[in-house]
């Protein structure tokens, strides 16, 4: 099993509304990582998890709020966003930790595409 | 935050034609990634490069891995229209500040007419 998997594919999400995001690899991965991304531009980092620790916060709103149960899965909380926040959400693992060197590509999911309303 | 100079940002190319595109840095990395993205799904990993002057082959595409570390290029061989989409280059250094993070291009838009 060499995937990345996500759900749900759509969400539209009003600006009072608590939903979930969710991601699952099952590589033995022991990094994994939340991104952003708009139309037609890379992938903005937005958490890092290594070996189940929060590693990496690239000074995101608290209105997102990462979670990893387990080595196997990612959850990110989200809650009172705003119209802006819609995007392609898009969650991706490596095989080591942050500092596993240069052996450490990382493996995308399909993403979630998120409508703010 | 820094990204790599991706070139060129679109391409418009007929079926069968070869394509180049390349990123530069102005900092050196240990291993350059080239992803596909199809619209509305997740970029997928096409090319792994870890060696300085690696030339690595999959199927129709080759990468390479430039000597100074600060560069890399992507060709495709006789485009098809399923090559159609975005193409990025990424950089992953294994040390310093930013050890772990992937530091993107801007992007290359592959169109491919038939």
């Amino acid at each position: 099993d060499t995937e990345v998997t996500q759900t749900p594919k759509h969400l539209v999400m009003g600006m009072t509304n608590k939903k979930s995001l969710k991601c699952e690899q099952h590589m033995g991965h022991r990094a994994m990582y939340w991104y952003k991304q708009k139309a037609k531009k890379p992938p903005e980092l937005m958490f890092v998890y290594s070996y189940e620790k929060l590693s990496i916060n690239e000074s995101v709103p608290s209105r997102f709020s990462p979670e990893c149960p387990n080595s196997s899965l990612l959850n990110l909380h989200l809650h009172a966003l705003q119209p802006e926040d819609s995007a392609l959400y898009l969650c991706a693992s490596s095989q080591y930790g942050l500092a596993g060197g240069s052996y450490n590509e990382q493996f995308f999911g399909p993403g979630t595409r998120l409508t703010v309303l | 935050g820094q990204q790599l100079n991706q070139s060129p940002q679109s391409m418009f190319i007929q079926e069968g034609e070869d394509v180049s595109m390349n990123c530069t840095s102005s900092s050196i990395f240990n291993t350059w990634l080239w992803y596909k993205q199809d619209p509305g799904e997740g970029p997928v990993l096409l090319i792994a490069l870890y060696k300085a002057g690696e030339l690595t082959s999959n199927g129709r595409l080759t990468a390479q891995f430039g000597i100074t570390r600060k560069d890399s290029f992507l060709n495709i061989s006789a485009s098809i229209p399923s090559d159609v989409g975005i193409y990025f280059c990424a950089g992953l250094r294994a040390g310093g500040t930013s050890y772990g993070k992937l530091t993107f291009g801007q992007g290359t838009i592959l169109t491919v007419h038939p």
